[in-house]
């Protein structure tokens, strides 16, 4: 079964301008799940969407937004684009039964802004 | 508030020497307790899990867990590491119906031959 899947792998941006990323899960996991990480911050929750809502939300200001569409595949978009987005940017899927969180990560998509 | 602590940024371990790596953690309601592990450039892949029943886990590539509730501690251990064991290593803490993971700083560790 083929695992979480991030396109793209690395991107460069420069300050001003928005991103997309997008998360295709395993097969059949139909939340999906987002972090940041970065060296001075670690691992942090961005948020997670089940059935095309979000029922999570990190902290996080408005310009880091999310969207789910009906075949559990993921977005998430960063809009104007400042030096402190630079990170690896983390996808993670589980299975809707899932009532313990086992998360599956992606390989992630490393963004640098310029 | 869910909290995970991993006081040892870096350990440095000889090849076939024994791994232990800590895990503090406090929670709000019932935990259940993961260990990642990153190589560099990778994502994170899962060592193991606790959910519930027996307090010591076993995981993947000979690691085991044990869970005490007393301590507030889920430490990672390994009897004799081998160079590919070098990467860092995460701990992590969700809660039923939070929907997210709570991580520690995480620990690199370093094998040296």
């Amino acid at each position: 079964k083929a695992g979480v899947t991030q396109t793209p792998r690395y991107l460069i941006k420069t300050r001003g301008q928005q991103v997309t990323l997008s998360c295709s899960p395993i097969s059949g996991h139909r939340s999906v799940s987002w972090y940041q990480q970065t060296p001075g911050q670690g691992l942090q929750f961005l948020f997670e969407y089940f059935s095309e809502t979000q029922r999570n939300k990190g902290n996080f200001p408005g310009r880091f937004s999310g969207r789910q569409f009906s075949n559990s595949r993921s977005e998430m978009n960063v809009s104007t684009l400042e030096l402190g987005d630079s990170a690896l940017y983390l996808c993670a899927s589980s299975l809707p039964t899932n009532t313990y969180n086992e998360q599956f990560f992606g390989p992630g998509t490393r963004l640098t802004v310029l | 508030a869910q909290s995970v602590t991993q006081p040892d940024i870096h350990i440095t371990v000889s090849e076939g020497a024994s791994l232990e790596l800590r895990c503090n953690y406090s929670y709000g309601a019932t935990p259940y307790l993961f260990w990642y592990v990153q190589s560099p450039g990778q994502g994170l892949q899962l060592l193991l899990k606790y959910f519930s029943g027996d307090t010591l886990v076993q995981g993947i590539k000979g690691f085991e867990a044990e869970f005490k509730r007393s301590q507030s501690s889920f430490n990672l251990r390994k009897p004799s590491v081998h160079w590919s064991d070098a990467a860092e290593y995460f701990c992590a803490v969700g809660e039923v119906g939070d929907y997210k993971l709570s991580f520690g700083a995480g620990t690199t560790v370093t094998v040296r031959a």
